[in-house]
């Protein structure tokens, strides 16, 4: 079985610009959320989708925005880049049955604002 | 609120000696407590889970877990460590009070197995 994969691995983006990326959740888990990795804040949890949904959402800013489509593929978004949005975004899904479900991550998409 | 400490930034130990890593935990409610592994320009690794039963769960690569409901610890543990375990270390726990999937990790440990 396919792992989560994400699109793109490393992207470079100026000040102000918007990125999107993109996540593709193991076959069958309908749970997709997403996470930022930074050396000084460590794993922040920034939102989760399921069934096309946000269900639960981190401490971040407007500016950061997700969705999920109907094959549970899920997009995040970022507009007005700031240089401290440099990070690793992880993306990881679950079977979502309840707590005791484990989630898969990502490789990460390495994103470094400039 | 559900949170895990990770008292250690680092961990060195010996190739064929026994490695532990350190985590406590404070949490309301039943604890559901995770580990993960990262490997350099790798996502994170699950590596094990303590949801009920058994206080020493067994995992991927050889790796187990100790929960101890008194002390509020979850350590995780490798009889003989490998150079090749050398990574970046994560406790999580799943936050039960917003509900559904969100994990709280800790700040990792760094662990270095040297030959």
């Amino acid at each position: 079985k396919a792992g989560v994969t994400q699109t793109p691995r490393y992207l470079i983006k100026t000040r102000g610009q918007q990125v999107t990326l993109s996540c593709s959740p193991i076959s069958g888990h309908r749970s997709v959320s997403w996470y930022q990795q930074t050396p000084g804040q460590g794993l922040q949890f920034l939102f989760e989708y399921f069934s096309e949904t946000q269900r639960n959402k981190g401490n971040f800013p407007g500016r950061f925005s997700g969705r999920q489509f109907s094959n549970s593929r899920s997009e995040m978004n970022v507009s007005t880049l700031e240089l401290g949005d440099s990070a690793l975004y992880l993306c990881a899904s679950g079977l979502a049955g309840g707590p005791s479900y484990e989630q898969y991550f990502g490789p990460g998409t390495r994103l470094t604002v400039t | 609120a559900q949170s895990v400490a990770q008292p250690e930034d680092q961990v060195n130990v010996a190739e064929g000696n026994p490695l532990t890593v350190k985590c406590t935990y404070s949490v309301s409610g039943n604890p559901y407590l995770f580990w993960y592994v990262q490997y350099p320009n790798r996502g994170l690794q699950f590596l094990l889970k303590y949801i009920t039963g058994d206080n020493l769960v067994k995992g991927s690569y050889g790796f187990e877990a100790e929960f101890n409901k008194s002390q509020t610890s979850f350590h995780l543990k490798k009889p003989s460590a490998l150079v090749s375990d050398s990574a970046l270390y994560f406790c999580a726990v799943r936050d039960i009070n917003t509900g559904f999937q969100k994990l709280v990790f800790g700040t990792g440990t760094r662990l270095l197995v040297s030959p």
